[in-house]
């Protein structure tokens, strides 16, 4: 089974700071591998999918990067809506598996 | 719109059974896999299971091989999860979420989800 290892845990960051996910695979899952944002109560929302493609409706100052083993994500300007939990999956093969999740909290 | 909406959760002793529903509207469910995936209390977000778009393939997390059974009603526009001998662990909500036009290009629509809750 492929592992994902997310970092930071737990992130802490002010209105406009550029941030940065990574998640790393096990093993190789080529670039299959998404992103996404939860918030308290609500259900997850796919940001990003086969590692750095936008899904529709979500704002350009998310991106994602990476192939194999090693992924980001990248918030270039941070808005008070983005505080929440992010979490990579990879998609490559079952079963399937989330990474533990980075909690961006306000600074 | 399209739109997932499940149903079926509650309290329930441990060792005990409980059925979540999913209904699916807004677009042709017989064309897509459809996914169970939980959040426990404070915890991460877990992958459950998957069934293909004609019922002929399922898989699950190693962990609920054997006690969590999915399926699907394309009559009905309905996948289902079937959980039996249900443990403390197993407390979460409990999302079901529509995958693209293969399963790469990841979830990108979820129920509000249902609250299990497994407790004497």
């Amino acid at each position: 089974d492929i592992q994902l290892t997310q970092s930071p845990s737990f992130l802490s960051a002010s209105v406009g700071d550029r941030v940065t996910i990574t998640c790393r695979a096990s093993q190789g899952i080529s670039t299959y591998l998404a992103w996404y944002q939860q918030k308290p109560g609500k259900a997850p929302k796919l940001l990003i999918y086969v590692a750095s493609t936008l899904q529709s409706g979500v704002p350009s100052r998310f991106s994602g990067s990476g192939s194999g083993t090693e992924f980001t994500l990248t918030i270039s300007s941070l808005q008070p809506e983005d505080f929440a939990t992010y979490y990579c999956q990879q998609l490559n093969s079952y079963p399937l598996s989330f990474g533990g999740g980075t909690k961006v909290e306000i600074k | 719109q399209v739109q997932l909406v499940e149903s079926g959760g509650g309290v329930v002793q441990p060792g005990g059974s409980l059925r979540l529903s999913c209904a699916a509207s807004g677009f042709t469910f017989s064309s897509y896999g459809m996914h169970w995936v939980r959040l426990a209390p404070g915890r991460g977000l877990e992958w459950v299971a998957v069934i293909s778009y004609d019922g002929s393939y399922k898989y699950y997390a190693d962990s609920k091989k054997g006690r969590f059974t999915i399926s699907r009603d394309n009559s009905k526009n309905t996948v289902y999860l079937q959980m039996n001998s249900l443990r403390a662990e197993d407390t979460a909500v409990y999302y079901c979420a529509k995958e693209g036009s293969t399963r790469y290009y990841g979830m990108g629509v979820w129920g509000q989800g249902t609250t299990v809750t497994v407790s004497s």
